[in-house]
């Protein structure tokens, strides 16, 4: 059984740039999450899937961030005109089925995003 | 505004002595609390879970306490060991609709030989 993978690991861009994350998921897990931490924070939530529909956005989810998730598997986060306020640890983690499981996530390594 | 508060940065105990970590959260809704470990260049490797419905879940070196009516929950590890040394983070969410999780700011815990 193969965990949440993440690629890439580690993004350098520069300012104005367009970045994307992928994330696969453990299989059968149909619960995909986003989110995002930065230095001394915990991971704050950005965005949610069940299957492919998004439930939930983030307030933090500016207009320049989106996320798809289109077959239901994996997960593509796209980050528009990248700003220094963006560099951070982007985490992926997924779920089993929501009734009858316990609301374990299972973490990613994350994508370090560093915009220069 | 914070709804789940790790007060203590960082916390340095002896290999083999007891570790206590500690939780506070503001949210009522939440009824279900996790711990995860981070490693450096790691993602979170979740360690344990309670749900309100409990006071107390044990695995292994790792116990859980939970009291609702303080808002407050704590890791106890014992004994301690060199591996433990992490980022502890806590986190909560309402365990109905299995929504996305809260987390504290985490303790770095250090263990010393």
């Amino acid at each position: 059984d193969t965990g949440v993978s993440q690629d890439p690991r580690h993004k350098i861009t520069k300012r104005g740039q367009n970045v994307t994350f992928r994330c696969d998921p453990i299989s059968e897990h149909n619960r995909l999450y986003w989110y995002r931490q930065t230095l001394g924070q915990g991971p704050e939530f950005l965005t949610y899937f069940q299957n492919e529909a998004q439930l939930e956005k983030s307030r933090l989810l500016s207009d320049r961030f989106s996320a798809e998730r289109p077959k239901g598997s994996f997960s593509t986060l796209e980050i528009q005109r990248t700003e220094q306020g963006d560099s951070a640890m982007y985490l992926c983690a997924s779920s089993p089925r929501a009734w009858g499981s316990k609301n374990i996530q299972y973490f990613g390594a994350g994508t370090r995003l560093s915009v220069l | 505004d914070q709804q789940v508060k790790q007060n203590s940065p960082s916390l340095s105990v002896q290999e083999g002595r007891i570790s206590i970590l500690n939780c506070d959260y503001t949210n009522s809704m939440f009824d279900y609390f996790l711990w995860y470990k981070k490693y450096p260049a790691e993602g979170p490797t979740f360690l344990i879970s309670i749900s309100s419905i409990k006071d107390k879940n044990e695995d292994g070196r790792f116990t859980v306490f939970l009291n609702k009516s303080a808002k407050h929950l704590s890791l106890h590890i014992v004994p301690s060991q060199p591996g433990d040394s992490a980022v502890y983070f806590c986190a909560a969410t309402p365990l109905r609709g299995n929504t996305p999780l809260v987390f504290g700011k985490g303790t770095r815990l250090s263990v010393i030989a």
